[in-house]
């Protein structure tokens, strides 16, 4: 999975609490991604971030927050107001913003709200 | 808008058949169209590109796509299939106006069969 880890690999919430979910690059990417992963509904975009202290929002951003105070690290909260939180989440990353560059991608943190 | 279509939810091959997985898309701008594979539980991994030049794309794991821009398609092909290629295959299209958001396809999963 490509120089990006994100932790934790499962993750139990009860219902009202935020969790916030991990994820580290070391490949020197500028950009980083969060996406939302639901059987039969393909990757939808949370947030992105191009540089450090700058993300925006993405397609399905209600509900959650983001920071990314450091380049290799963009860390995702998933807060209480996100009504359906269970899902898989995955972290992505890439170079340069030309357009030619593919996203290379975490191995996901799968989270289920009790 | 910018979107993209896998019309298969499945599709079931014999182990040394050809395959085809379909993709089409919509897009403004130039196209920049990707594929990738995810395995059970796992992160996305990069097959394939489509940037500009040859129709036909080659890749990882003897896979090939073929940009077609009247038919606005770019179909994951392999002349021979292995059980090992069971999985989970995405195609991508990135945002002609702003590089940092691609649009995925709900997927499509391919079966072959010993």
């Amino acid at each position: 999975d490509g120089g990006i880890t994100q932790s934790p690999k499962y993750l139990f919430r009860k219902e009202g609490q935020n969790v916030t979910l991990s994820c580290e690059q070391n490949l020197n990417h500028d950009a980083m991604y969060w996406y939302r992963q639901d059987p039969g509904q393909g990757l939808r975009l949370i947030y992105y971030s191009q540089i450090v202290n700058d993300f925006q929002k993405g397609d399905i951003a209600e509900g959650y927050s983001v920071s990314r105070e450091k380049k290799e690290s963009f860390p995702l909260t998933v807060t209480s107001a996100q009504k359906n939180p269970t899902a898989f989440y995955l972290c992505a990353s890439s170079t340069g913003t030309s357009g030619r560059n593919e996203q290379f991608f975490g191995p996901g943190t799968r989270l289920t709200v009790l | 808008a910018q979107s993209v279509a896998q019309p298969e939810d499945q599709v079931n091959v014999a182990e040394g058949n050809p395959l085809t997985v379909k993709c089409t898309y919509s897009v403004s701008g130039n196209p920049y169209l990707f594929w990738y594979v995810q395995y059970p539980n796992r992160g996305l991994q990069f097959l394939l590109k489509y940037i500009t030049g040859d129709n036909l794309v080659k890749g990882s794991y003897g896979f090939e796509a073929e940009f077609n821009k009247s038919q606005t398609s770019f179909h994951l092909k392999k002349p021979s299939a292995l059980v090992s290629d069971s999985a989970l295959y995405f195609c991508a299209v990135r945002d002609g106006y702003n590089f940092n958001k691609f649009y995925f396809g709900s997927g499509t999963k391919l079966n072959v069969k010993p």
